[in-house]
């Protein structure tokens, strides 16, 4: 069975630091990964995507993708407290359907 | 530049009642998925959807469950005589299309939370 494994957490960090999100996942054939942000009782985000190895930097979010080691990242620096939600890992397999892992919480103390 | 649209936003249900849920998809966008999250649980992705098309439904319960993506109009999620257990937040996401290279980036609604008393 194809999935995507994440820490489901809380993973907590202070202001300003840097936190850092991990998820493996088990299907090699995956061609796509995603990260997506959620907040409590909201609907996901997608925040990041990232197809190729190595790093993909958007503001404050950098992505990062190993796949001879099956596993994705996610940095967020100078994290805020507006940061503290949920993160779904998601990867793409190219068999129309995209795999969430169950996502890692994380909280940022202010 | 509208988002995806769910309605009704919540839906309460009596035990043997029939849900339906509705998407409208992001303008542009032909491909349509559900999904399904239990509190403090990752998302389950039930059906894939295209228009007048299931393209690939194995995430759907065998039974109670259909879902329904017509030329005209919004896709639809029914729930057919609806348990304590289908009680959750139903979520549907829309992506414009998916390349020969993978990208697959899926676009979330509000989601509807259906209570079933």
């Amino acid at each position: 069975q194809k999935e995507v494994e994440q820490n489901s957490g809380p993973l907590s960090v202070p202001e300003g630091a840097i936190a850092s999100l991990n998820c493996t996942y088990s299907d090699r054939g995956s061609q796509s990964f995603f990260w997506y942000r959620q907040y409590s009782g909201k609907s996901p985000e997608l925040i990041m995507s990232i197809y190729s190895n190595g790093d993909k930097e958007d503001g404050r979010f950098t992505a990062q993708l190993n796949k001879a080691s099956q596993y994705v990242s996610l940095l967020i620096r100078d994290s805020q407290p507006s940061d503290s939600a949920t993160y779904l890992c998601a990867g793409y397999t190219g068999g129309f359907k995209t795999i969430f892992g169950a996502g890692t919480r994380l909280f940022v103390k202010a | 530049n509208a988002g995806v649209m769910q309605n009704p936003r919540h839906l309460v249900r009596r035990r043997g009642q029939e849900a339906r849920l509705r998407c409208s998809p992001m303008k542009g966008h032909s491909h349509v998925y559900w999904y399904r999250q239990l509190p403090e649980e990752g998302l389950k992705f039930m059906v894939y959807l295209q228009k007048e098309n299931i393209i690939d439904e194995s995430g759907m319960p065998k039974e109670r469950f259909s879902a329904e993506f017509p030329k005209e109009g919004p896709s639809i999620l029914r729930i057919q005589q609806v348990v304590r257990g289908d009680s959750a937040a139903y979520f549907c996401a829309s992506s414009p299309r998916v390349l020969a290279g993978g990208s697959n980036e899926q676009y979330f609604g509000p989601g509807t939370r259906l209570t079933v008393t």
